[in-house]
Parts: structure tokens; C-alpha cells; sequence
């Protein structure tokens, strides 16, 4: 099992506005930021949202992310067809001296 | 444009060795730290091992301590990932990530399109 949890599914209908939450502890999310990464079916990870809440140049504004005490989560507001993919949250972990990951969210869009 | 190739990848007997590349292009590579992060099919992300700018500081998962060795080389903007007693839970997509900054914090920013390794008798 992953170190950060996240729900293991997610959907929403055009439009819509669709949260993913991730869930870690002190050594992680309670002491690092968190980031986000999204995987689009067949292809690499891209990063979404760095540093709790800050969007890479190109990445829409419709994706925001925060984050409270050992909690984050992601909000993506006016679901679109290609929003369709699997989203993970991430973070340093001080105890693991390394980096964890949750199990990711596949989100579909109905 | 940030690019990041991997190769190396194949399928190999357990217990044996191999070493996986990741050319690096588009942005000064010997100022970020280095990552390799794997995927086992259908699964998620799990960070394996890590590098800084000057190969100063290293990290590795424990899953791979011991086994996996990684190192650079900046003249020839490559990482590399040695890995030895390979074991069926090894197999996976492996990915390069260039690091957010120079030391081994931060995030993953660009990430290549990954070689699959496969250990399987």
C-alpha cells in the first residue's frame, strides 16, 4: 500500500468541478509540499501542480491545489473529455529520507 | 525542450544485472538533481533513487537499497541506474525525472517516456 492515500477512483460529467483528495502524515505532507502529477493513458507522468498550490507554465487554471496540516487535494473545475487520466499526489517523506507517492485517482469523465 | 531518453531496458533472468541510460537535452544538466521513479504494470509511481547535481548526495527506496546503484555523468548529460540481483518485483516501467533544483528536494518537473524492464526466468 501506498504511503499517501488517495481514492482509487473519481468522475464527474462535463463541466463539473471534481476534488481529489490525498491524505499523508507529520513526515510528509505535514512537513513538505506537495505535488501533483498527471497521467494521461498510455503516456509518462507531467506535473500539474507544484508546491501545494503553483501550476507549471501551461497548465490551465481550471487545476488548483491545496493543502492543510497532513491533507492536500486537488480540484479540477470545468471537467473536460481530456481530463480523463490518472492523477497522483507526491511528497519528500523526511523519515524515508526519499519521495512517497499516493496510489493515484483515476478520474473519468461521464 | 526538455528531453529525457531512456534506454537499457529488456527482459532479464532473476538474480542477474543491468544498467539503464537516460539522455538528457535542452537544459543545463549538471545544475538539477536526477531521478529514477518506476511503475510496475497497472500500478503507481514508486521513487527509486536519486541523484544531485554533482552526484554529492544520493538516495535510494529501500526496496532497492543495496541492489540499485545510481551515478552520472555530466560531460555526457546522462544518468544511469545500475541494478544487480534482480528480482521479479523489479519489473516496471522506469522513468528519468529531472529534479526541481539542484539537491535531492523539490519535485519532478519533466519526466521521459521510460524503458520497461522485465525480470522473468
Amino acid at each position: 500500500q501506498s504511503v499517501l492515500t488517495q481514492p482509487p477512483s473519481a468522475s464527474g460529467t462535463p463541466g463539473q468541478r471534481v476534488t481529489v483528495s490525498c491524505s499523508g502524515g507529520s513526515s510528509n505532507i505535514g512537513s513538505n509540499t506537495v505535488n501533483w502529477y498527471q497521467q494521461l493513458p498510455g503516456t509518462a507522468p507531467k506535473l500539474l501542480i507544484y508546491s501545494n498550490n503553483q501550476r507549471p507554465s501551461g497548465v490551465p487554471d481550471r487545476f488548483s491545489g491545496s493543502k492543510s496540516g497532513t491533507s492536500a487535494s486537488l480540484a479540477i473545475s470545468g471537467l473536460q473529455s481530456e481530463d480523463e487520466a490518472d492523477y497522483y499526489c507526491g511528497a519528500r517523506d523526511d523519515s524515508l529520507n526519499g519521495w512517497v507517492f499516493g496510489g493515484g485517482t483515476k478520474l473519468t469523465v461521464l | 525542450e526538455v528531453q529525457l531518453v531512456e534506454s537499457g531496458g529488456g527482459l532479464v533472468q532473476p538474480g542477474r544485472s543491468l544498467r539503464l541510460s537516460c539522455a538528457a537535452s535542452g537544459f543545463k544538466f549538471d545544475d538539477y538533481a536526477m531521478h529514477w521513479v518506476r511503475q510496475a504494470p497497472g500500478k503507481g509511481l514508486e521513487w527509486v533513487s536519486g541523484i544531485s547535481w554533482n552526484s554529492g548526495s544520493k538516495g535510494y527506496a529501500d526496496s532497492v537499497k543495496g541492489r540499485f546503484t545510481i551515478s552520472r555523468d555530466n560531460a555526457k548529460n546522462s544518468l544511469y541506474l545500475q541494478m544487480n540481483s534482480l528480482r521479479a518485483e523489479d519489473t516496471a516501467l522506469y522513468y528519468c525525472a529531472k529534479g526541481s533544483g539542484t539537491y535531492l528536494r523539490g519535485y519532478f518537473d519533466y519526466w521521459g517516456q521510460g524503458t520497461l524492464l522485465t525480470v522473468s526466468s
